[in-house]
């Protein structure tokens, strides 16, 4: 059963410091691997997909990296700013023919001016 | 603005009171979900419908229904409220269950209070 975890629960950081965001996973027999952002009351936004056969993909200040033989995914988020304080939620789609999302319990990030 | 569109976005029942969750998206997706998001728990799936005319239990369905009414718009429905089903309902939808690079698209929740 495909496990996803995300560590750590929450991250609070001064405002342009660059940091990393971890997600693993158990099974590595994954189509793809997605990273959502959730403001607090709202819905989830999707930042980046990383395709199973994809090493990373980057969005402006975003970076994300996928390692299949390791179970783990990053994200990178380089000069960081308050308007970043979200949570981060880590989703795996897994080899089924369902096209379920697992999903991480997420980051909560909160950066400081 | 193209995605998917949820309604209602807040509601309060009673125990025992039925209600139907609805979401459309006007993105020509094939595949449709329904996830609840709580606290302690992240998100799980409740139902799927990987194509219209199908639709397949998830992780977590008992005490709902779903109805994929056409490829637009698939709805989800409480029978019985229960203190139990109290959570945030997000819908979203992929092109092709998604395999394709394109991902998922998620609504902006339902907020359920059963009272």
């Amino acid at each position: 059963k495909q496990e996803v975890t995300q560590i750590p629960a929450a991250l609070s950081v001064p405002e342009g410091e660059n940091l990393v965001l971890n997600c693993s996973f158990t099974d590595s027999a994954i189509y793809n691997l997605q990273w959502f952002r959730q403001d607090p009351g709202k819905g989830l936004t999707s930042l980046l997909l990383i395709q199973s056969s994809q090493r990373e993909q980057t969005s402006g200040r975003l970076n994300a990296s996928l390692d299949k033989s390791s179970g783990r995914s990053t994200l990178y988020i380089a000069a960081s700013q308050p308007g970043d304080s979200a949570t981060y939620l880590c989703a795996v789609h897994g080899s089924s023919n369902t096209g379920k999302l697992i999903f991480g319990q997420g980051t909560t990030l909160q950066v400081k001016p | 603005n193209a995605g998917v569109t949820q309604t209602p976005k807040f509601q309060v029942l009673k125990t025992g009171q039925s209600m139907t969750l609805q979401c459309a998206q006007d993105m020509n997706h094939n595949s449709m979900y329904w996830y609840r998001q709580d606290p302690g728990m992240g998100l799980r799936l409740i139902y799927y419908s990987a194509s219209e005319g199908t639709t397949d239990k998830g992780e977590v369905p008992n005490g709902y229904n779903v109805s994929r009414l056409n490829k637009r718009e698939f709805s989800l429905r409480l029978e019985s409220a229960a203190p139990s089903q109290t959570s945030v309902y997000f819908c979203a939808s992929s092109p092709d269950r998604g395999r394709s690079g394109s991902g998922y698209t998620f609504g902006s929740g339902t907020r359920l209070t059963v009272v």
